[in-house]
């Protein structure tokens, strides 16, 4: 099992530039998380997935968009870049069984804004 | 409004000691607490989850305690070892969401030899 993996590990856009970020878990895993982690902050959830099919804002959501595209896989969009984006960006999932909300976090991709 | 605290500064302690770690609450009633461990370059690692009606758990060299009167939790590390030193961060089950965690920034440990 290769748990949650995500792709790149490292990116550096110039202001105005989009780009996708990729996540997927070979868990079998309901529900997925974006996170965003800036020096001194508690890692802030972007958006998540309870469910294939669903997506809904998370406390951060302004400036990205999600697919749940199977299962398997959830995407963070950035459409338009801006400095205040450069952030260290987590995925995760969890399985929700018997209300234990152990998530489980990819390696991150570390995102550079010029 | 609602806030995590975990102290800031880091916490040095010498090999074999025991670490604690602190985690204050405000303005939640989380029916559960969860502790993880991120190291440098790394996602966060789940170690231990406590439901509000369980005062302490514990799991080989690691204890937690959860007090919801005092909204205050307690990370211990009986014996460290230099290989515990790590970023050591609290969540709690953030209120009116879809078990969506609320984490605090963390506390860096750093064991001595």
């Amino acid at each position: 099992n290769a748990g949650v993996t995500q792709t790149p590990k490292f990116q550096v856009l110039k202001t105005g530039q989009s780009m996708t970020l990729q996540c997927a878990q070979d868990m079998n895993h309901n529900s997925m998380y974006w996170y965003r982690q800036d020096p001194g902050m508690g890692l802030r959830l972007i958006y998540y997935s309870a469910s294939e099919g669903t997506t809904d804002k998370g406390e951060v959501p302004n400036g990205y968009n999600v697919s749940r595209l199977n299962k398997r896989e959830f995407s963070l969009r950035l459409e338009s870049a801006a400095p205040s984006q450069t952030s260290v960006y987590f995925c995760a999932s969890s399985d929700q069984r018997g209300g234990q909300d152990t998530q489980y976090f990819g390696p991150g991709t570390r995102l550079t804004v010029l | 409004s609602q806030k995590i605290e975990q102290n800031s500064e880091a916490l040095n302690i010498q090999e074999g000691k025991t670490a604690t770690l602190t985690c204050n609450y405000t303005n939640y009633s989380p029916a559960y607490l969860q502790w993880y461990r991120q190291d440098p370059g790394r996602g966060p690692v789940f170690l231990l989850l406590i439901r509000e009606n369980e005062k302490e758990k514990r799991k080989e060299r690691l204890k937690v305690t959860f007090d919801t009167t005092l909204k205050q939790s307690l990370f211990h590390i009986t014996a460290s070892q230099p290989a515990d030193s790590a970023t050591y961060l609290c969540a709690l089950d953030g209120s009116g969401g879809y078990n969506k965690l609320i984490f605090g920034a963390g506390t860096r440990l750093a064991v001595h030899p």
